[in-house]
């Protein structure tokens, strides 16, 4: 079946600097490519998607950029700050979202 | 702004007992998913509903059923609950077809003793 793999599970950084996490899927017919969002407490909410016949996209502090010839996409946050901090989801897939197993940002103040 | 509502926040349960767990939505949306979230395994699909009185199954349908009666609700059904199905269960829904971002509700976190 479909694999997605997340890397890392856990990812700590500094207040202010750039946190990078990475999403890789083996489905060559996922044609969307989202990171969620899930604060505790909470469902996981969409921050940013990209679909496959762009290479990037940009919103504010975050950024989506996707590799289709490697299988991989990536969610970069830059200027951290402590409302960052929470778990993230990436779900590769079309009407059906397969789903990574998470990273669990920390902001150190 | 979509609302997706689900009935309970929290549900302790015994082995055995059937289990409802409701899902609605407010915004007309085609579609509707359930997940069971559980640490380190990420969302995994249960059952999904792309219109009224339709359903089709997920990765780990085994032990649940659906019910979707009216467009905006959308029912989980544990028919004898077992405590391998304690977990964090989430509703989600999108517009349709072609339209792929799923809105959330707040989960439900189901303990079976």
């Amino acid at each position: 079946g479909e694999n997605v793999e997340q890397h890392p599970s856990t990812l700590s950084v500094q207040e202010g600097d750039s946190a990078v996490i990475k999403c890789t899927y083996s489905d060559s017919a996922s044609n969307y490519f989202p990171w969620y969002k899930q604060e505790l407490g909470k469902g996981p909410q969409l921050i940013i998607d990209i679909r496959s016949n762009v290479g990037e996209k940009k919103d504010q502090r975050i950024a989506v950029t996707l590799n289709k010839t490697a299988k991989h996409f990536s969610l970069h946050i830059t200027e951290t700050q402590p409302e960052d901090s929470a778990v993230y989801f990436c779900a590769p897939g079309n009407y059906q979202l397969i789903w990574g197993a998470g990273t669990k940002l920390i902001i150190k103040p | 702004d979509v609302k997706v509502t689900q009935s309970s926040r929290y549900l302790v349960k015994r082995t055995g007992e059937k289990v409802f767990l409701e899902c609605v939505q407010d915004m007309d949306h085609e579609n509707m998913f359930w997940y069971r979230q559980d640490p380190g395994l990420g969302l995994r699909l249960i059952y999904f509903s792309y219109d009224v009185k339709m359903k089709e199954k997920g990765d780990i349908p085994e032990g649940y059923s659906v019910s979707r009666e009216k467009k905006e609700r959308f029912s989980l059904i544990l028919e004898s609950a077992s405590t391998n199905q304690t977990s964090m269960y989430l509703c989600a829904s999108s517009f349709g077809r072609g339209s792929y971002e799923q809105y959330f509700g707040p989960g439900t976190r189901l303990t079976v003793t």
